[in-house]
């Protein structure tokens, strides 16, 4: 069973449109973290969020732990913003041992 | 800011033969760890370790050793290369105390 579930796959939007993205968990984990890839890039760190709300620039991510669910919105989306977003949890906490959801493909049209 | 470097870039090895990926970062972080990141699979851990002399096993292990001379330097060494482990291989460092893992750059190793 995959640990970590991530939808959509892929998102299509015109820009300034706004963009939700979800994350599910088969396990309770209070240590989630949003990344940024460009295509052939490296990850980028976006936000750490265990629990509640938490809002970086145009992104903002909600952490329900008992619901084992994690979304990232992106606001006024821009053609830059277009890339995969992963989203990753620690099984055991405080391990630092990441695991990652295979991803959204974000395409933002101008 | 955070470096973590990558070598090489590209690496094109022939099956059997042995590979060694190398790693380094400059934020005098305890932990490293080695991913792959495969087409549907997201990515996964294979190796990582706490300080310099510390390896422990990921998720996927099989096939691959690492090693952590240094607290800047871990490697990861496919002593017998497969097919199968073709794929983009990333490095990442990240403090005990911290939430955030930096990534390197990425390998791409093709074993044919």
């Amino acid at each position: 069973e995959q640990q970590v579930q991530q939808s959509p796959a892929s998102l299509v939007l015109q820009e300034a449109e706004n963009a939700e993205l979800q994350c599910s968990f088969s396990i309770f984990t209070n240590q989630v973290q949003w990344f940024y890839q460009r295509p052939g890039g490296r990850l980028v760190s976006l936000l750490y969020n265990p629990s509640g709300t938490k809002q970086s620039g145009r992104l903002t991510s909600t952490t329900v732990i008992k619901e084992r669910r994690s979304s990232l919105h992106i606001s006024s989306s821009q053609i830059t913003d277009s890339g995969t977003y992963l989203c990753a949890m620690d099984p055991s906490s405080g391990s630092w041992q990441l695991i990652f959801g295979s991803g959204t493909q974000l395409t933002v049209m101008p | 800011e955070a470096a973590v470097t990558q070598s090489p870039r590209n690496k094109v090895a022939v099956t059997g033969g042995k590979v060694t990926l190398s790693c380094n970062q400059t934020n005098n972080h305890n932990n490293m760890y080695w991913y792959r990141q495969d087409t549907g699979h997201g990515l996964r851990l294979i190796h990582y370790s706490y300080g310099a002399g510390s390896t422990e096993k990921g998720d996927i292990p099989d096939g691959y050793k690492a090693s952590r001379p240094s607290q800047e330097n871990f490697s990861l060494i496919l002593e017998l290369a497969t097919p199968s482990q073709t794929s983009v291989y990333f490095c990442a460092s990240g403090a005990p105390t911290g939430y955030e893992q930096y990534f390197g750059p990425g390998t791409r190793l093709t074993v044919l």
